[in-house]
């Protein structure tokens, strides 16, 4: 069964960028869509954007100036990078497997917090 | 951008109860819509996929309902192991995008 995992700094200063890691097991990268999405500690989800395997992504309108989604097939993993942020962009980020808009399964999710 | 909205916001119910939970999408979805459960501290959990398509595993006592722009997710029977948060998605179009969720407390 497909498992992910997010790993990547707990910490970012504001303004730096924000860099994420999904590494998927139990299963090839080289299917399906890829996405990212976020939830702002007591509040909701957010889908920040999805990636194909082939390069093709499309973004949330209201972050797609600052991300960036990324694939690496040789690893089975996929990237977020997330520039100039601030303390708004605090949020548990997940990562899970977009199977025609339908996200399952997800990771266990990772916290980033921003602040100096 | 089509925007999500659910409804109440927050719902307090007893084991037992039968609970209904509303998501307006701000244009047509077709039946493009799915429900989720999270519960603090893990992630969302997939319930309820294409408006009323039960996730295996799922027990029968969730179902789902509606096409074009609302929608409603039902607990027939609430129990104990349903207090969460539930939120609906559409996907309707290359964009996703969630309702902004309705916690079910208990009474």
């Amino acid at each position: 069964q497909v498992q992910l995992q997010e790993s990547g700094p707990g910490l970012v200063k504001p303004s730096e960028t924000l860099s994420l890691t999904c590494t998927v097991s139990a299963g090839s990268i080289s299917s399906y869509y890829w996405s990212w999405i976020r939830q702002p500690p007591g509040k909701g989800l957010e889908w920040i954007g999805y990636m194909y395997h082939t390069g093709s992504s499309n973004y949330n309108p209201s972050l797609k100036s600052r991300v960036t989604i990324s694939v690496d097939t040789s690893k089975n993993q996929f990237s977020l990078k997330l520039r100039s942020v601030t303390a708004a962009d605090t949020a548990v980020y997940y990562c899970a497997r977009d199977f025609s808009g339908l996200f399952d399964p997800w990771g266990q999710g990772t916290l980033v917090t921003v602040s100096s | 951008d089509i925007q999500m909205t659910q409804s109440p916001s927050t719902l307090s119910a007893s084991v037992g109860d039968r609970v209904t939970i509303t998501c307006r999408a701000s244009q047509s979805i077709s039946s493009w819509l799915a429900w989720y459960q999270q519960k603090p501290g893990k992630a969302p959990k997939l319930l309820i996929y294409k408006a009323s398509i039960l996730e295996s595993g799922v027990p029968s006592r969730f179902s789902g309902s509606g096409s074009g722009t609302e929608f409603t997710l039902t607990i027939s029977s609430l129990q104990p192991d349903d207090f969460a948060t539930y939120y609906c998605q559409q996907y309707n179009s290359y964009s996703r995008t969630f309702g902004q969720g309705t916690k079910v407390e208990i009474k």
